[in-house]
């Protein structure tokens, strides 16, 4: 069973730090996602990196994929309030074949 | 287009119960996939239907079903309650499925006592 693992599960932090959340397996993934989740409602599909090495931007976001296709993080930049929320990783491929599997996520907190 | 929805919201059941859980997918979209997100296991794979057929099955017992009608529309079913059954179940659906994007929907939150 391929597994991905988050680090860290918690992150509590001030307005305006910067923060990355990892996501790393020892198995190789044809692409990888990444997710945000609100209370109260389904994750919603922040990036696709599917390239060995790919950085992808989505405003302060950065998401990289490593050249192994074994990880990825998330970096927020000055991060604000309204980041707050579950973080999910889920990678596609290899052995788990036709179905994501799930990173065990990072709660963020950002604290005005 | 309108996105994900599931019904009910939230449940609460009693052990030993039964529970039917339902999945109305984006209109276009014929996989829908189920999952169980707890705070302990995250977010575990149940199974994902395609064409009304399961096409890809989780690590769960037998007491979880599903089914998927010729609209894509899709229900989810548990017998035999346990306690440990307590999550959020959330369903996702996407065009083609397997490792696609998932458009996921707010999920029903099911407590059983």
């Amino acid at each position: 069973t391929q597994l991905l693992e988050q680090s860290p599960q918690f992150l509590s932090i001030q307005e305006g730090e910067n923060l990355t959340v990892y996501c790393n397996s020892s198995s190789v993934f044809s692409s990888l996602q990444w997710y945000r989740q609100e209370p109260g409602e389904g994750p919603v599909l922040l990036v696709t990196v599917v390239t060995g090495g790919e950085v992808k931007k989505l405003k302060r976001l950065t998401f990289q994929f490593g050249d192994a296709r074994k990880d990825s993080s998330l970096h927020i930049t000055a991060a604000q309030t309204g980041d707050t929320g579950l973080y999910l990783c889920a990678g596609a491929g290899g052995t788990s074949y036709g179905k994501l599997t799930f990173g065990q996520g990072t709660i963020l907190t950002v604290h005005p | 287009k309108a996105g994900v929805t599931q019904t009910p919201r939230y449940l609460i059941k009693t052990r030993g119960q039964q529970v039917t859980l339902s999945c109305s997918p984006i209109s276009g979209h014929r996989s829908v996939s189920w999952y169980q997100q707890t705070p302990g296991q995250g977010l575990q794979f149940l199974f994902e239907y395609f064409s009304e057929t399961q096409r890809n099955k989780g690590n769960f017992p037998g007491r979880f079903s599903g089914r998927q009608f010729s609209n894509s529309r899709s229900e989810m079913n548990v017998s035999t309650l346990e306690l440990g059954d307590s999550a959020l179940y959330l369903c996702a659906s996407s065009l083609w499925g397997g490792a696609e994007t998932q458009y996921f929907g707010p999920g029903t939150r099911l407590l059983v006592l």
